[in-house]
């Protein structure tokens, strides 16, 4: 199972929301990771979780807050969010941080009204 | 600083001939690059990678080059079809402060294959 998931796949949300986006993987990874993607623009990385413990924030606004309850799991936590945050949320594992590849989910498309 | 950059942001090719997408990186020390393939509304799916001790790497169609010299990274992708239509990206693994690593995407190029 080479598979990452991401629920839910679209969310709209207030600017006064609090809400979740929730990632899986079952391949026994023990590096997850959190990225922003603006239209047609790559990838930015938001946090690395290594071993259930975070490793790097890229500087992000404490208005997202991430949580890796075990080595399968990570969540990203809204709250208060602007506009300019939509974006699709995409998250990645690997087995490791360095050397090895990373998987990404499907991405969660979050609309911020 | 951190730069991936590409040379072509969009790139047209004809079913079945080959295609070349440039990279250019930055930081000397990089030791690791990806290539990346993202389809429209899917995530960002692995194609190809090579270490900094290798110049080359093969898959099926596809060919990765490192120029470390120039600091360079080409994808070649053979016999090109309708299905390799999406943007491509390449990544660089850079070491941060602290000893994390972590990868840095360049913009992206987008291929468009014409039937």
């Amino acid at each position: 199972d080479t598979e990452v998931t991401q629920t839910p796949k679209h969310l709209v949300m207030g600017m006064t929301n609090k809400k979740s986006l929730k990632c899986e993987q079952h391949m026994g990874h023990r590096a997850m990771y959190w990225y922003k993607q603006k239209a047609k623009k790559p990838p930015e990385l938001m946090f690395v979780y290594s071993y259930e413990k975070l490793s790097i924030n890229e500087s992000v606004p404490s208005r997202f807050s991430p949580e890796c309850p075990n080595s399968s799991l990570l969540n990203l936590h809204l709250h208060a969010l602007q506009p300019e945050d939509s974006a699709l949320y995409l998250c990645a594992s690997s087995a490791g941080t360095g050397w090895y590849e990373q998987y990404f989910g499907p991405g969660t498309r979050l609309t911020v009204t | 600083g951190e730069s991936v950059g590409l040379h072509l942001p969009t790139l047209s090719v004809q079913e079945g001939d080959n295609s070349i997408i440039n990279c250019a990186y930055s930081n000397s020390a990089s030791d690791y690059f990806i290539w990346y393939k993202q389809e429209s509304g899917k995530g960002p799916q692995f194609i190809i990678d090579i270490r900094s001790n290798m110049d080359k790497r093969q898959g099926q169609r596809v060919t990765v080059l490192l120029n470390k010299t120039v600091k360079h990274l080409s994808l070649q992708i053979a016999a090109t079809q309708p299905g390799d239509s999406a943007v491509y990206f390449c990544a660089e693994n850079i070491e941060v402060q602290g000893g994390s690593e972590k990868l840095v995407f360049g913009k992206g190029t987008k291929l468009t294959v014409n039937p």
